[in-house]
């Protein structure tokens, strides 16, 4: 469930279950899109980026999913692990970056996610 | 290769003391960001350096808070006098020009 004091969306899932993790965004002109993944105690960790020209992007154990029509991007994490549980940002960059980390990021709101082993 | 550090990790103060907090970019990173999280909300950006200087301060609250980074090294975020709603995790971060930005793991302020 969601913390006292905190007002972030929150996902709970079981150990080996897939994650879908949302973001929205409001400037049809993005173009470039990062994920952070923020575990207790840290900084938040880069995972994995996509620019506007793509409607997917796939790491290791990760994908990104773009839908420009609608402004919205998911995180889709398979066989979520303990180890996965932290806080994940998305995060983008000033339009006038031209799809680079340059300058000001700015965040979502964030989501917590709890992996039950 | 080192990550980006900041001292300290921890910092308990009252209200209308001083708290000077440090970043430590990766070597040879020209950009240096400070950005805030304040009561588990969303982490806002501060300033971003550029060696020396300020590139964007467009998101530094008020002038209670002051940063440097003489000689484009290292950076010192000070407020002074520290308000009760400063208290939250605050980050660097630095990056390679175009590159990522790569984060410390943050100072935590609370401000009694």
């Amino acid at each position: 469930g969601e913390s006292v004091g905190l007002h972030l969306p929150t996902l709970s899932v079981q150990e080996g279950d897939n994650s879908i993790i949302n973001c929205a965004y409001s400037n049809s002109a993005s173009d470039y899109f990062i994920w952070y993944k923020q575990e207790s105690g840290k900084g938040p960790q880069f995972i994995i980026d996509i620019r506007s020209n793509m409607d997917k992007r796939q790491g290791q154990r990760v994908t990104v999913l773009l839908n420009k029509t609608v402004k919205h991007l998911s995180l889709q994490i398979a066989a979520t692990q303990p180890g996965d549980s932290a806080v994940y940002f998305c995060a983008e960059p000033p339009v006038g970056a031209g799809g680079t980390s340059y300058g000001k990021l700015t965040f979502g709101q964030g989501t917590i996610l709890t992996v039950h082993p | 290769e080192a990550g980006v550090t900041q001292f300290p990790s921890h910092s308990v103060i009252e209200k209308g003391q001083t708290v000077t907090l440090r970043c430590d970019p990766i070597s040879g990173h020209d950009n240096l960001y400070w950005y805030r999280r304040v009561m588990g909300k969303e982490i806002k950006f501060l300033l971003h350096f550029v060696k020396e200087s300020k590139q964007d301060e467009s998101g530094m609250p008020n002038n209670r808070f002051l940063a440097e980074r003489t000689g484009g090294t290292y950076s010192t975020l000070k407020v002074q006098p520290a308000e009760l709603e400063d208290s939250g995790v605050y980050f660097c971060a630095s990056s390679q020009w175009y590159d990522t930005q790569y984060f410390g793991p943050g100072t935590r302020l609370t401000v009694l």
